[in-house]
């Protein structure tokens, strides 16, 4: 079993929707938690960070984490076709390795 | 962008060849990873150095090898590759408010 399980996708909507995506993990030492957005044939780059239980919102943007459950999920509001992308999970104990989950392609269609 | 670049970004080559790939960054910053990203697996973490001469492996470290003698160069080698790491290979460096990782464009590697 993986220590971080995403659903691989792809996940398609329609442009104005919300996308709906999350992560499930394994290891209760985990403690902070990134979303990562990955156009095609381009690095990872940091959409969202938190190190709590809760929700934390940027902009069309909404990070949820259920430390309870060992659930993350993330929230984009009024889709795009800009957010296009795949979006990874990222998970971390102490902060300089990072365990990633393996991504969720998503197609937001005008 | 956290100045980060690598080289070759391309590159096709034959499987028992040794094959290097190098990470530049301009930052100094001190921590310094290789992934591997590969369909279904996600990235995979081979290796990562947390200063000169300080280097550990990842979970997928078999067949590779990592040097960093400055600090801005993280080498990684595949001694005699084999088809199996046909992959793209990102760097990152570690660094930001939140001790996030930053990475760089990615190298696509395919060994026939």
């Amino acid at each position: 079993q993986k220590e971080v399980e995403q659903d691989p996708g792809p996940l398609s909507v329609p442009e104005g929707a919300i996308v709906s995506l999350n992560c499930t993990y394994s290891n209760s030492a985990f403690q902070y938690f990134m979303w990562y957005r990955q156009y095609s044939r381009k690095g990872p780059e940091l959409l969202m960070y938190t190190y709590s239980s809760g929700n934390k919102e940027d902009g069309r943007f909404t990070a949820q984490v259920d430390k309870s459950s060992k659930y993350i999920s993330l929230f984009i509001r009024d889709s795009q076709p800009s957010d296009s992308a795949t979006y990874l999970c990222a998970i971390t104990a102490a902060g300089n390795k990072l365990t990633f989950g393996g991504g969720t392609r998503v197609l937001v269609k005008p | 962008d956290a100045g980060i670049t690598q080289s070759p970004r391309h590159k096709v080559t034959e499987t028992g060849t040794p094959v290097t790939l190098r990470c530049h960054q301009t930052e100094n910053h001190r921590y310094m990873y290789w992934y591997r990203q590969d369909p279904g697996h996600g990235l995979r973490l081979i290796h990562y150095s947390y200063g000169v001469k300080d280097t550990d492996k990842g979970e997928v470290s078999d067949g590779y090898s990592v040097s960093r003698s400055k600090t801005e160069d993280f080498l990684l080698t595949l001694e005699s590759a084999t088809s199996s790491q046909t992959s793209v290979y990102f760097c990152a460096t570690l660094a930001g408010e939140y001790n996030e990782q930053f990475f760089g464009p990615g190298t696509r590697l395919t060994v026939l």
